[in-house]
């Protein structure tokens, strides 16, 4: 079991600029998670995908925000349009499929990757 | 009112004595309650997860819940150095998908 990968782990960017995120989920988990973190806060929840379908998005995704899983594998998170406020930590978890005696919600986090937008 | 609150801290507490990390929830229907240990510029890690009422132990540490009070608590025993991080709690709310986490409690055990 390799864990949750994340792909870059820093980016600094200009603002303005587009910028990309990859992530890789544990390799038999099917529920991907994506969420952000300021200093001193808790991650917040940006969107959920299980397998490639997009099931869930929170207010805080603005339309400068997207992600995709095509395959039911690896997400990217794409950020149009960055601006300064957009600087987190941008963290990606994975979960597993429900067990078949009870439900299992254990989210398990990427490194992350820390944008900075200047 | 912040649907997840903790104490921000800091706690010190020191070495080999027992640390008590507490949060509260609003939302009733609550059903699956986590943990996480964050290291300062790390991400978070999972260190314990609790559905019922009651106390759960694994290793040093334990968690409580209270769903009447709404209420889940983690206590480390013998704390130790390396225990020195933000603990975050996370509650998972009745269809929702998403965990929604607390801003952290701070806690530095001291040699």
């Amino acid at each position: 079991d390799t864990g949750v990968s994340q792909d870059p782990r820093h980016k600094i960017t200009k603002r303005g600029q587009n910028v990309t995120f990859r992530c890789d989920p544990i390799s038999e988990h099917n529920r991907l998670y994506w969420y952000r973190q300021t200093l001193g806060q808790g991650p917040e929840f940006l969107t959920y995908f299980q397998n490639e379908a997009q099931l869930e998005k929170s207010r805080l995704l603005s339309d400068r925000f997207s992600a995709e899983r095509p395959k039911g594998s690896f997400s990217t998170l794409e950020i149009q349009r960055t601006e300064q406020g957009d600087s987190a930590m941008y963290l990606c978890a994975s979960s597993p499929r429900w067990e078949a005696r009870g439900v299992n919600y254990e989210q398990y986090f990427g490194p992350g990757t820390r944008l900075t937008v200047t | 009112q912040k649907e997840v609150e903790q104490n921000s801290g800091p706690l010190s507490v020191p070495e080999g004595a027992i640390a008590s990390l507490n949060c509260t929830y609003s939302d009733r229907v609550s059903q699956s309650f986590f943990w996480y240990r964050q290291y300062s510029g790390k991400s978070p890690e999972l260190i314990m997860s609790i559905y019922s009422n009651g106390d759960k132990e694994d290793g040093r540490f334990t968690a409580q819940l209270n769903k009447a009070s709404q209420y889940v608590s983690l206590l480390i025993r013998d704390s130790q150095p390396s225990d020195s991080a933000t603990y975050l709690c996370a509650v998972k709310s009745g269809s929702a998908r998403q965990l929604t986490f607390g801003s952290g409690t701070q806690l530095t055990v001291l040699p």
